[in-house]
């Protein structure tokens, strides 16, 4: 049982450069959620899917798109990455996106240089 | 904007003594959850409490929670080692849609042996 599993662990971008962070959960969970967080700064919500078919955006979206490709895998892509987007990323689902406890990834770790 | 905001912001104490780290919010709540993380690893869920409970325990951990002050604590007793980590409150606000959990900037808490 793996829970969330995202990838790549590490990447090293060129500003500019493309990339896609890939979630997947096992949990049979509606809702995802791409998270980024930054020193001093605790989580901010990037993007977000209620349910499988819709995404939304949460406090940070901008130079990010999200694809929810089906309930099980939720990606994140950069397309045109700046150094102001290094930072950890984690990927979460939760059952549903009320009331519920939210189950996260291991963490991204993406460096714009 | 930041809903949860922890208090201290590094705590370090004694393995075997008690750890006490408090949130407070701004606005109207759903529940408030603590989670804890591991350096370099994805957050842990702790506990969930309900807008309309007082106190919930789990092992050695206690929340309560003050609607009337907008404010929780949580208390780990007879610390260990393993519990060094930074915990987080995440708050699940009214009228938001309850599609996002807002995280706290955290608490980093050092267990001393």
């Amino acid at each position: 049982n793996a829970g969330v599993t995202q990838t790549p662990k590490f990447q090293v971008l060129k500003t500019g450069q493309s990339m896609t962070l890939q979630c997947a959960q096992d949990m049979n969970h509606n809702s995802m959620y791409w998270y980024r967080q930054d020193p001093g700064m605790g989580l901010r919500l990037i993007y977000y899917s209620a349910s499988e078919g819709t995404t939304d955006k949460g406090e940070v979206p901008n130079g990010y798109n999200v694809s929810r490709l089906n309930k099980r895998e939720f990606s994140l892509r950069l397309e045109s990455a700046a150094p102001s987007q290094t930072s950890v990323y984690f990927c979460a689902s939760s059952f549903r996106v009320s009331g519920n406890t939210i189950y996260f990834g291991e963490g991204s770790w993406l460096t714009v240089v | 904007s930041q809903q949860g905001e922890e208090d201290p912001q590094a705590l370090s104490i004694q393995e075997g003594e008690n750890a006490t780290m408090n949130c407070s919010y701004k606005t109207s709540i759903n529940n408030l959850q603590w989670y804890r993380q591991n350096s370099g690893r994805g957050l842990v869920h702790l506990i969930l409490i309900r807008s309309n409970e007082r106190e919930k325990h789990s092992g050695r951990l206690r929340v309560t929670l003050d609607t009337s002050k907008k404010s929780s604590s949580l208390l780990i007793t007879a610390s260990r080692a393993a519990d060094t980590a930074s915990y987080f409150c995440a708050t699940e606000g009214l009228r938001q849609g309850a599609q996002k959990l807002v995280f706290g900037q955290g608490t980093r808490l050092t267990i001393n042996p």
